[in-house]
Parts: C-alpha cells; sequence; structure tokens
C-alpha cells in the first residue's frame, strides 16, 4: 500500500528542537522529492522545504532558513524534518507530502504529527 | 512571493447545488502551475486538481478546474454530501510555493 506514516505528536517547550518522521512504503522513495507543509490551527498550509529522495538534495523556504534541517535515510525510506529554536507561532500540523519535483503538487501526504509549543 | 486569495471565504449551499470556488494570484501563475486540495477536518488534504484543471487519479468528473494568468476556478456541478470540506489553491510555478486561505463549503 502507498502511504506515507509520520511519527507520533509531540509536546515541546519554547526553544527546544522536535524532530519528526515520516516513512514512505510502497514506492521508491529514490524517484520522488519529499516535502513539508505545516499548517497551524485555522491557518493556511505552510510550505517548509524538500529534500530529493535519489540524491539528498535539499532546499528550503526563506522564512524557516537556519531553523529547519530536513535529512533521509534512504536505506530505511524515511524522512526527517527538525525544527530547532520553537516558539508558541510553531504550534501546528507537520504533513509530509511526496511530489515528483522541487516545484509541483503533492499527490500523497502523511496522516499528520500535531506539535505542541507551550511553557 | 505569490500570493493566494481564495473567495468567498464561506459558501453556504445545499447537496445538488453548484459551488464556484475562485482563487486569485497577486502575480501571474507561470504555465498554470495551480492545484487544488480538498480537506475535511482531521485530515491532510487530497490533491482534486493539478495543472489548473487536470483531474488527479479518482476524482469525480463533477469536479473541475478552469483559468490561467491570475484567476482560476474551482467547480463543483452537483453537490454531494462528502463535498462539504475546505478546498484551498497552491501554485508552483514560483518559489516558495505558496496556498491560498482558502474557502469553506458548508450545508445551508
Amino acid at each position: 500500500q502507498v502511504q506515507l506514516v509520520q511519527s507520533g505528536a509531540e509536546v515541546k517547550k519554547p526553544g527546544a528542537s522536535v524532530k519528526v518522521s515520516c516513512q514512505a512504503s510502497g514506492y521508491t522513495l529514490s524517484r520522488y522529492v519529499m516535502h513539508w507543509v505545516r499548517q497551524a490551527p485555522g491557518q493556511r498550509p505552510e510550505w517548509m522545504g524538500w529534500i530529493n529522495g535519489g540524491n539528498g538534495v535539499r532546499d528550503y523556504s526563506e522564512r524557516f532558513q537556519g531553523r529547519v534541517t530536513i535529512t533521509w535515510d534512504r536505506f530505511a525510506s524515511t524522512v526527517y524534518m527538525e525544527l530547532s529554536r520553537l516558539r508558541s507561532e510553531d504550534t501546528a500540523v507537520y504533513y509530509c507530502a511526496r511530489g515528483l519535483y522541487p516545484r509541483c503538487w503533492f499527490d500523497l501526504w502523511g496522516q499528520g504529527t500535531l506539535v505542541t509549543v507551550s511553557s | 512571493e505569490i500570493v493566494l486569495t481564495q473567495s468567498p471565504g464561506t459558501l453556504s449551499l445545499s447537496p445538488g447545488e453548484r459551488a464556484t470556488l475562485s482563487c486569485r494570484a497577486s502575480q501571474s501563475v507561470n504555465s498554470n502551475n495551480l492545484v487544488w486540495y480538498q480537506q475535511k477536518p482531521g485530515q491532510a488534504p487530497r490533491l482534486l486538481i493539478y495543472a489548473a484543471a487536470s483531474r488527479a487519479t479518482g476524482i469525480p468528473d463533477r469536479f473541475s478546474g478552469s483559468g490561467s494568468g491570475t484567476d482560476f476556478t474551482l467547480t463543483i456541478s452537483r453537490l454531494e454530501p462528502e463535498d462539504f470540506a475546505e478546498y484551498y489553491c497552491q501554485q508552483y510555478g514560483s518559489a516558495p510555493l505558496t496556498f491560498g486561505g482558502g474557502t469553506k463549503v458548508d450545508i445551508k
């Protein structure tokens, strides 16, 4: 079955970091680009960055430069998104989403991971 | 950055009625690189339309997309009960990828 399965919900304090995983199954990770998109409560989705599943090349939205790191373990078909220096405004559902290119649409989404930042 | 503005914010309609949703871009979207998603509460977005007018796999033909340049439209010809949801447009013609603010289609 073609799917993306993400890690579970997290609660973090301001200033901490969070790392969310996304395991791909049913397809070859190296043939696609994995993107990360977040959605704060009641807000529009916000694109964060991508990683090429074949060669590990990555890029990030300027809005998150310096705070986000996307990595991958191709042998485990798993992609990771780490966000540092968390603040309350980072409270959101974080999704991994599959695309064919760095600039594209997303045809497959993970189930989402709620990250709550609270003191 | 391309800003996408969706209207109306909320559309109250009855099953069987036609829904017309608008997405306007702050600048022309390259090669009509715009998609539409449907999102239900607690779920991830689901791809409906890509390249402005092409239906994704498995999407019923009551969903159609049109438009070019800065003005795009999603039309649902006859609303089914399962169509009441939030709808987002997204452009991928320019970095950063951006999403519209959404239109909620609810039951009148």
